[in-house]
């Protein structure tokens, strides 16, 4: 099963732009990069995902290395809400199975 | 609203005395799918369905059964339970994935704190 690496943890200033890493450097053609943050006391929630390309959304943008071996996800900036553990997931879909692998997370600080 | 819930939020309970953790979700959803989360080892699968009666493994689960007979209702059972399960428990439920290159959101409910004495 490919597996995801991520920093324990990291801190940022608010209003600066944050980029968390990912590491999953076994990684299957067929594996789509998510993430997910999980904020204090709740459950995950879903923040971007993608296959090959670059991503954006209202929340964040993806990076993904040409190689899919890596992917970074960017807050271009940081606010207090955004203090959270950031999960990178690799979603596994080959041979008919859909099983989620959840790295172990970083946690982000923001500092006013 | 769009929601997942799980009940119990909380429980204690002793080893050995089964138990079970509902999980409903109203979004129609046909996959539902288990996690524990426990300190420095993050999220880990225990099971997952992707409609009803169609269940499998994720990556620990041993010591749990999960059954799938309504489309909306994934419950976690724990026939014997003992002090190694005590964890935080995630239900989550996303939509139908359309092929082997489809992808998916997961919706999370708030969790279950389940201590085993």
């Amino acid at each position: 099963d490919a597996k995801t690496t991520q920093p324990n943890s990291m801190e940022s200033n608010e209003e600066e732009p944050v980029h968390l890493p990912c590491n999953h450097s076994t990684i299957s053609g067929t594996d789509y990069i998510h993430w997910y943050r999980q904020l204090p006391s709740q459950g995950p929630e879903y923040v971007i995902h993608g296959l090959t390309s670059n991503v954006n959304n209202r929340m964040a943008s993806l990076a993904i290395a040409e190689d899919r071996k890596s992917s970074t996800l960017i807050l271009h900036r940081a606010t207090l809400r955004d203090a959270a553990v950031y999960y990178c997931i690799l979603r596994e879909a080959t041979s008919g199975t859909y099983k989620y692998i959840f790295g172990t997370g970083t946690r982000l600080k923001v500092l006013a | 609203e769009a929601q997942v819930t799980q009940n119990p939020r909380y429980l204690i309970t002793v080893t050995g005395k089964k138990l079970t953790v509902t999980c409903s979700q109203n979004m129609n959803h046909e996959y539902m799918s288990w996690y524990r989360q426990d300190p420095g080892l993050g999220l880990r699968q225990i099971y997952y369905s992707m409609n009803v009666e169609v269940t499998d493994k994720g990556d620990v689960p041993e010591g749990y059964k999960v059954s799938r007979k309504e489309k909306r209702n994934f419950p976690l059972i724990l026939e014997s339970p003992s002090p190694n399960q005590t964890s935080l428990y995630f239900c989550a439920s996303s939509t139908r994935l359309a092929g082997v290159f489809a992808t998916d959101t997961q919706y999370f409910g708030p969790g279950t704190r389940l201590t085993v004495l």
